[in-house]
């Protein structure tokens, strides 16, 4: 069965920390895969996906992630962390159904 | 002009009664979904819809209904609520479009927050 693990369920950084969220998943075929966040009061916005080519893929606001094949792995990064990047970090991945599968999420708060 | 809207955005109601919650789209998009989201479970499937005249069942559709009015219009309903479905639902379109850019990228509205006494 489809699945996404997000092993990280709450994060606390200072501000300028550096930031790694994981996420592995579990999909026997072609993935896509996304990387959502909500904002504290907000909807689901898409930071970043990866469908094919590097697997480095880059998003809004300097986040980043990185496709592990061997690993399933899809992790998030951002070098250093702002006050304004206190939200919940959803991993998602589809197949060729079109429907997405989530994570459970991460709940990231940074501190000034 | 928000893209997705979701309507009411906040809803009390009580065990029993029957409710709708009403998703629109101006975004052209052919393929609708309604989720809701629990603390701790993150974002679960409920139904979804690829165009006017298809409907499938998600992964925790017991208790839910939907309707695909027209092509921009999608709509959940609970028959008789009951408490452990409070929760916050949304709805989330996506474009059937091949163009890999877009592939299965969903865009979801504001969410509306159901309480169930």
């Amino acid at each position: 069965a489809q699945s996404v693990s997000q092993h990280n369920h709450h994060v606390i950084l200072s501000e300028a920390a550096s930031l790694e969220l994981g996420c592995n998943y579990s999909y026997g075929g072609t993935v896509n895969l996304f990387w959502y966040v909500q904002y504290p009061g907000q909807h689901l916005q898409l930071l970043l996906k990866y469908f094919s080519g590097d697997p480095l893929v880059k998003g809004i606001k300097g986040f980043e992630a990185e496709f592990i094949k061997s690993k399933f792995s899809f992790n998030l990064r951002k070098p250093s962390v702002q006050w304004s990047d206190t939200a919940e970090y959803f991993c998602a991945v589809s197949g060729n159904t079109d429907k997405l599968i989530f994570g459970t999420g991460t709940r990231l708060q940074v501190f000034p | 002009d928000a893209d997705v809207t979701q309507t009411p955005r906040n809803r009390i109601t009580k065990t029993g009664k029957r409710i709708m919650l009403e998703c629109s789209q101006t975004k052209g998009h052919d393929r609708m979904y309604w989720y809701r989201q629990d603390p701790g479970l993150g974002l679960r499937l409920i139904y979804y819809s690829f165009d006017v005249k298809d409907i499938n069942k998600g992964e925790i559709s017991d208790g839910y209904s939907v309707s695909r009015q027209a092509q921009a219009k999608f709509s959940l309903s609970l028959e008789s609520a009951i408490p452990n479905q409070t929760a916050l639902y949304f709805c989330a379109t996506s474009d059937r479009s091949t163009d890999q850019k877009s592939y299965n990228e969903q865009f979801f509205g504001p969410g509306t927050r159901l309480t169930v006494l």
